[in-house]
């Protein structure tokens, strides 16, 4: 059972190129979000999903897309990166909506993005 | 808006001893849970104990234990017998409304 399996783990780009977070998560569950962690700052929401084609904007999704075509993957795109989006980039999903409430939530490892 | 406060960038402790790690915050939702999170150097995210609001009694997780007053909008994380394996970022989280909302951390250190 792997869990929550981020790629990549460390990524350095340049100002203006696009790149794409997978994360993918192999127990069923409805719920996945992505959250950036910065320096002095706690985890904030970028975007979340509720289920399969159902995708909505959390605290910071300005630069960010991202779509949910199958249960398992929910990958988070960045169109044109700016040094402002260096940061380390989680995944996490939960069994339901509910989770995000109760804590239960499942995380990745972290990728670690660097934008020159 | 839900705001999640930790006021202590960072706390040190002796090994074998006890620290307390306090965080506040403000929400208007009746329904909410709150809970601490350990981040060691992995980046790891660890559930270390989770608060009801609705419950009156503090949580508890073995050397772990909260202080939690809702009306002070407070709770605290107390580590007794504090161990060189406690070292790390600690977060405070408030889980309401489907998100979760972040503290900024704290980091503890443990002395040997």
């Amino acid at each position: 059972n792997a869990g929550v399996t981020q790629t990549p783990k460390f990524q350095v780009l340049k100002t203006g190129q696009s790149m794409t977070l997978q994360c993918a998560q192999d127990m069923n569950h409805e719920y996945m979000s992505w959250y950036r962690q910065d320096p002095g700052m706690g985890l904030r929401l970028i975007h979340y999903s509720v289920g399969a084609g159902i995708t909505d904007q959390g605290e910071v999704p300005n630069g960010y897309n991202v779509s949910r075509s199958t249960t398992e993957d929910f990958p988070l795109r960045l169109l044109s990166a700016a040094p402002s989006q260096t940061s380390v980039y989680f995944c996490a999903s939960s069994y339901s909506y509910s989770g995000a409430n109760t804590g239960e939530l499942f995380f990745g490892e972290g990728s670690r993005l660097t934008v020159l | 808006a839900q705001t999640v406060t930790q006021s202590q960038p960072e706390m040190s402790v002796q090994e074998a001893e006890t620290v307390t790690l306090s965080c506040t915050y403000d929400t208007s939702e009746s329904d909410y849970y709150l809970f601490w999170y350990k981040q060691p150097p992995s980046r790891q995210m660890i559930l270390v104990i989770r608060q009801e609001a609705y419950k009156q009694q503090n949580a508890t997780e073995n050397r772990f234990s909260v202080n939690f007053q809702k009306a002070a909008k407070s709770f605290s994380l107390k580590i007794s017998d504090s161990q060189l394996g406690d070292a790390a970022m600690y977060f405070c989280a408030l889980g309401a409304n489907y998100q979760l909302i972040w503290g900024a951390g704290t980091k503890l250190i443990i002395k040997p």
